[in-house]
């Protein structure tokens, strides 16, 4: 079983839908939890962190965690198609300079016009 | 926010020949950085930590001398794929946390993509 299992997608949704990507993973230890944006041929970019469970909103992405179901999602209000990209879901163990992070494997996301 | 400079963005060799890849931290001084693989439709693979002035840390399975990672100062670190083969291809992507932070974002670079005939 790998530690962190994302779908793949892809996923295709109209402009203006609300989009939701989600993760599970099997290591209690994660801590710490990440939600990465990456274009195509481009390095991923950090959308969202959040610590431990609960919600958290940054304009029209809102990320939660439950740690006890072992399960985060990423929901995306009023999609837009500048929205379309791999969203990478990662989590660490500990934070600071040297911790590494265990990415899913990313869903593929295309918000069409 | 802190940027991440990776060069080159697209490089061609031949089988057998040598690579370089340049990963520098524009404006923070980074004392780890992070090197991945990632296929294509699959997740990024972290093939090794880089500690600035020490060894670089492998994960399990990635060949040291095949690929040798050299961070000689708090804004560089370089992956050299050494006697290239076709499947090295790959896109490679470095990383790195400012390290005066405690929390502190992890910032990618824009990806290099290898091509090995």
């Amino acid at each position: 079983q790998k530690e962190v299992e994302q779908d793949p997608g892809p996923l295709s949704v109209p402009e203006g839908a609300i989009v939701s990507l989600n993760c599970t993973y099997s290591n209690s230890a994660f801590q710490y939890f990440m939600w990465y944006r990456q274009y195509s041929r481009k390095g991923p970019e950090l959308l969202m962190y959040t610590y431990s469970s609960g919600n958290k909103e940054d304009g029209r992405f809102t990320a939660q965690v439950d740690k006890s179901s072992k399960y985060i999602s990423l929901f995306i209000r009023d999609s837009q198609p500048s929205d379309s990209a791999t969203y990478l879901c990662a989590m660490s163990r500990s934070t600071g300079g040297g911790n590494k992070l265990t990415f899913g494997t990313g869903t593929q996301l295309k918000v069409e016009l | 926010g802190a940027v991440v400079s990776q060069h080159p963005s697209r490089v061609i060799c031949k089988s057998g020949t040598s690579v370089k890849i340049e990963c520098r931290s524009l404006d923070f001084q980074a004392t780890t950085m992070f090197w991945y693989r990632q296929f294509p439709k699959k997740s990024l693979m972290l093939m090794a930590t880089s500690n600035e002035g020490s060894k670089a840390t492998y994960e399990q399975g990635v060949e040291k001398d095949k690929f040798l990672i050299n961070h000689a100062s708090l804004t560089l670190s370089t992956l050299t794929v050494t006697s290239a083969h076709p499947e090295d291809s790959s896109f490679y992507i470095c990383s790195a946390r400012d390290g005066r932070e405690v929390v502190g974002e992890l910032f990618f670079g824009e990806g290099s993509r290898l091509t090995v005939l």
